[in-house]
């Protein structure tokens, strides 16, 4: 069964270095998405992007954050100089379809020091 | 804004009982609801779907509701076993293909 994919499983990176996470979405889907999980908190929404564009954005997505898909696979987030707060999982996305399921990597644990 | 709110946080139970989780929302005028299941330290695994025009969604020993209305959406477990212990999450979109809103979880264990 096809899956969405993420490397690496986890990055650990000093405050103030830019990291990129990786995602592999299911090869159909059109519309992707970025989300955050700080430990024990909710999983938050940080971005969706359909047709090379960015189509949604959180509060949290700041100037930062930024996504691409560089070629017709990959997915990437990347965050420009890390914070200890931007420490969390991040998990991506995609779907076949606007409005439909959503489907989930396993996710990248970001460490910040 | 929406607000995801789900009860219990936490439930134990023994193998082979029946159960149901809650979730809620404050905006009615959402377009999915969709239930997950993360185990420790995992991604996120749907579980099911309901469109906004459904009442509710039958896989294996779980069925979903969703009572729009109210704000209000059921998960049912059937015949608990061990192997359902972990955190499920309810999660609603309030456009097709915008995000989604997660709410904190409720955390299943089911004891042998």
């Amino acid at each position: 069964e096809p899956e969405v994919t993420q490397t690496p499983s986890h990055q650990v990176t000093q405050m103030g270095q830019e990291v990129i996470l990786r995602c592999v979405p299911i090869s159909n889907h059109l519309y992707f998405y970025w989300y955050r999980q700080i430990l024990g908190q909710k999983v938050e929404f940080l971005v969706s992007f359909y047709n090379n564009e960015i189509s949604e954005k959180s509060e949290i997505f700041d100037d930062q954050f930024s996504v691409e898909r560089p070629d017709g696979s990959n997915f990437t987030l990347k965050i420009r100089s890390t914070k200890l707060e931007d420490s969390a999982m991040y998990f991506c996305a995609s779907s076949v379809a606007s409005g439909s399921e959503q489907y989930f990597g396993p996710g990248t644990r970001l460490t910040v020091t | 804004k929406q607000e995801v709110t789900q009860i219990p946080a936490a439930l134990s139970v023994p193998e082979g009982e029946n159960l149901v989780l809650n979730c809620s929302f404050t905006d009615s005028a959402i377009y999915n609801l969709q239930w997950f299941r993360q185990d420790p330290g995992k991604g996120l695994t749907s579980l099911l779907l309901i469109q906004s025009s459904q009442r509710e969604q039958t896989s294996g020993r779980l069925n979903a509701s969703l009572d729009k209305s109210s704000g209000r959406s059921t998960l049912y477990i059937a015949a608990s076993q061990p192997g359902d212990s972990a955190t499920y999450l309810c999660a609603v979109d309030n456009q097709a293909g915008t995000a989604l809103i997660f709410g904190k979880g409720t955390t299943l264990s089911v004891s042998s």
